[in-house]
């Protein structure tokens, strides 16, 4: 869906660089998922949060992920020190009132190289 | 905690038939919504439906209906009238947007 907007849509890094992902979620929604997914696979929950709070990380790897979503701005999920494992498509989804409607950004399609 | 299984990794159907997409669920959550997304070669995720686990009604939206049976933990996506922009990756999640593994759909000419 439109109204969500991830950027960038493609990310190059090289080993050991950071990787910034923004996203903004749909008007009026306050909370936003990240996932990682790789070619012909589903998508894997990383990271659950609401403005200025993170409820639920259990998908995130303890080293080099950190997301945050402060209370202006766009959510960041950043990955420092870059691997070429890290080389993925990293969708968000934000999520509305009453949990009935959630919808996606196109993603950030990252390359390690 | 919830899951989400969709055992049919790959389907087919002929263009202009029906095809219905398994996907069974595990929750102990009294309330829950199921959603079904639509992932085309172009990679983008397509909200399709939603249903809630109080819902009366099976939810239905254009040519997508959900076969929601609750007691059997199952919620189906059913597509009628198949159109060749019906190929695509089909995910099913729960409320906390847990998904399945997916469902590859080819619709034949």
């Amino acid at each position: 869906n439109a109204g969500v907007m991830q950027n960038p849509r493609h990310l190059v890094r090289r080993r050991g660089q950071e990787a910034r992902l923004r996203c903004s979620p749909m008007k009026g929604h306050s909370h936003v998922y990240w996932y990682r997914q790789l070619p012909e696979e589903g998508l894997k929950f990383m990271v659950y949060l609401q403005k200025e709070n993170i409820i639920d990380e259990s998908g995130m790897p303890k080293e080099r992920f950190s997301a945050e979503f402060p209370k202006e701005g766009p959510s960041i999920l950043r990955i420092q020190q870059v691997v070429r494992g890290d080389s993925a498509a990293y969708f968000c989804a934000s999520i509305g009132q009453g949990n009935t409607e959630a919808f996606f950004g196109q993603g950030t399609r990252l390359t390690v190289v | 905690a919830q899951k989400i299984t969709q055992t049919q990794p790959g389907m087919f159907v002929q263009e202009k038939e029906a095809v219905t997409l398994d996907c069974t669920y595990d929750t102990s959550d009294q309330s829950y919504g199921l959603f079904w997304y639509k992932q085309p070669s172009s990679g983008e995720m397509i909200f399709l439906i939603y249903q809630g686990s109080y819902d009366e009604q099976n939810a239905t939206e254009g040519r997508y209906s959900l076969n929601f049976q609750k007691a059997r933990k199952s919620a189906n996506l059913v597509i009628s009238a198949s159109q060749l922009g019906d190929s695509a990756m089909y995910f099913c999640a729960m409320s906390k947007l847990i998904f399945g593994q997916g469902t590859t759909l080819q619709v034949k000419p």
